[in-house]
């Protein structure tokens, strides 16, 4: 199975601040990356895929880029609604595997 | 507006079964590959199977083969999750999810439903 290792797991930041989270996996998967966000209690949303396309509606602060074993996400300018958990997940092979989490809370 | 709406969790003893549905509205139910993804109290997200238009084709994670089945009813535009053997582990709230091109991305997510297993 690929493992998906998310860094940092926690990350304490201010509206405002750039934000990268990083995602590795324990494999090459090529670009087969996508990243979701959680907010409490709701279901998780589609933010990027293929490593680096943003999904329809999805504002472009939002940035992914990487292949093969290292994969980032970045926020440019964190707004209020960003809080919350973000998760990367491989399709490059079944068992389809997602990493553990990053959550991301105010400063 | 796509939507999908899961339904029948519940609390069940170990060993126990239960059927989860999913009912899809808002897109072309018949053209998408399907899942379902599920998340333990306070864990992170795990994929569980995955099911392609025709009802044949399926994959699961190895903690759920054997246990449970994901089906489909095209004309009804609904999926399905029979749960069988339940296990404490399996503990989640189950989300319905549909998947883009006839790839591994979820797009669409349901609310989700809870089950818990449980004596």
């Amino acid at each position: 199975d690929i493992q998906l290792t998310q860094s940092p797991s926690f990350l304490s930041a201010s509206v405002g601040d750039r934000v990268t989270i990083t995602c590795r996996a324990s494999q090459g998967i090529s670009n087969f990356l996508a990243w979701y966000q959680q907010k409490p209690g709701k279901a998780p949303e589609l933010l990027i895929y293929t490593a680096s396309i943003l999904q329809s509606g999805v504002p472009s602060r939002f940035s992914g880029s990487g292949s093969g074993t290292e994969f980032t996400l970045t926020i440019s300018s964190l707004q209020p609604e960003d809080f919350a958990t973000y998760y990367c997940q491989q399709r490059h092979s079944y068992p389809i595997t997602f990493g553990q989490g990053t959550r991301l809370e105010i400063k | 507006e796509v939507q999908l709406v899961e339904s029948g969790g519940d609390l069940v003893q170990p060993g126990g079964s239960l059927r989860l549905s999913c009912a899809a509205s808002g897109f072309t139910f018949s053209s998408r590959w399907m899942s379902w993804v599920r998340q333990a109290p306070g864990k992170g997200l795990e994929w569980v199977a995955s099911i392609r238009q025709d009802d044949i084709t399926k994959h699961y994670v190895d903690s759920v083969r054997g246990r449970f089945t994901i089906s489909r009813d095209n004309a009804k535009n609904s999926l399905y999750l029979q749960m069988n053997s339940l296990r404490a582990e399996d503990t989640a709230v189950y989300y319905c999810a549909s998947l883009y091109n006839d790839v591994t991305i979820f797009d669409y997510w349901g609310q989700g439903t809870l089950v818990t297993v449980s004596s």
